[in-house]
């Protein structure tokens, strides 16, 4: 079935810990996302790839970082986890890019992470 | 600022109809989204709207008004399975989303 695989689907991470929370995608969709979801907040993107090898900083990009080294893999690393990235994160893919005009986007099931 | 506000929850019943609006303020407007997102799942993609009125797609429409800011999404023949949120988001002048916070949704039968 075509779409967006993300692992884990749930974590319980001990601050100052390292976490890679990883997004496949089989679409061949050009452009991913990461955007985390907080209860009475609307989405909020994190970074974004418009194209394999590029990548751009969203809205709330301090303490996360990503890579695109292929079309369909888009990993977020948490560097140092805080309590405060405790959170439900999706992945999400366009065909078009981000800036590129209107674009649906397809969500990942998401993964739920807490720092403790 | 750039903001979007919607209700934070609504309640209606099986069988009747429901109207959730979306109210926004961005700098530039390319248009507008609705998604749903059943309760621990994914956003899914419901309607796109750039210009004005109402476009209709099956029990669900959704409505533009730029002059207003506003748009509202209008469900009909609420069935159980429409429980869920639902997420407004709006397209400024670079193409950035803008995301409202979302409506709850609970049917009662």
């Amino acid at each position: 079935i075509a779409g967006i695989t993300q692992a884990p689907t749930s974590q319980i991470l001990a601050a100052g810990r390292r976490m890679t929370l990883r997004c496949t995608q089989d679409m061949r969709h050009n452009a991913m996302y990461w955007y985390r979801q907080d209860l009475g907040l609307g989405l909020r993107l994190i970074h974004y790839s418009n194209t394999a090898g590029t990548t751009g900083k969203g809205e709330v990009p301090d303490g996360y970082s990503v890579s695109r080294a292929n079309t369909d893999d888009f990993p977020l690393t948490l560097a140092s986890a805080v309590p405060s990235q405790t959170s439900v994160y999706f992945c999400a893919s366009s065909d078009r890019g981000q800036g590129d005009g209107a674009n649906v986007l397809t969500f990942g099931a998401g993964s739920r992470l807490t720092v403790l | 600022g750039q903001n979007i506000d919607q209700p934070t929850e609504m309640t209606a019943t099986e069988g009747a109809i429901v109207q959730i609006n979306c109210t926004y303020q961005t700098s530039g407007f390319n248009g507008l989204f609705w998604y749903q997102q059943h309760a621990g799942e994914a956003p899914t993609f419901l309607s796109y709207n750039v210009l004005d009125g109402l476009e209709e797609k099956g029990r669900f429409s959704s409505f533009l008004s730029r002059s207003k800011g506003y748009s509202y999404l209008l469900l009909k023949e609420l069935q159980m399975k429409d429980s869920a949120s639902y997420l407004c988001a709006c397209m400024d002048s670079n193409y950035q989303l803008i995301w409202g916070a979302g409506t709850k949704l609970i049917i009662k039968p």
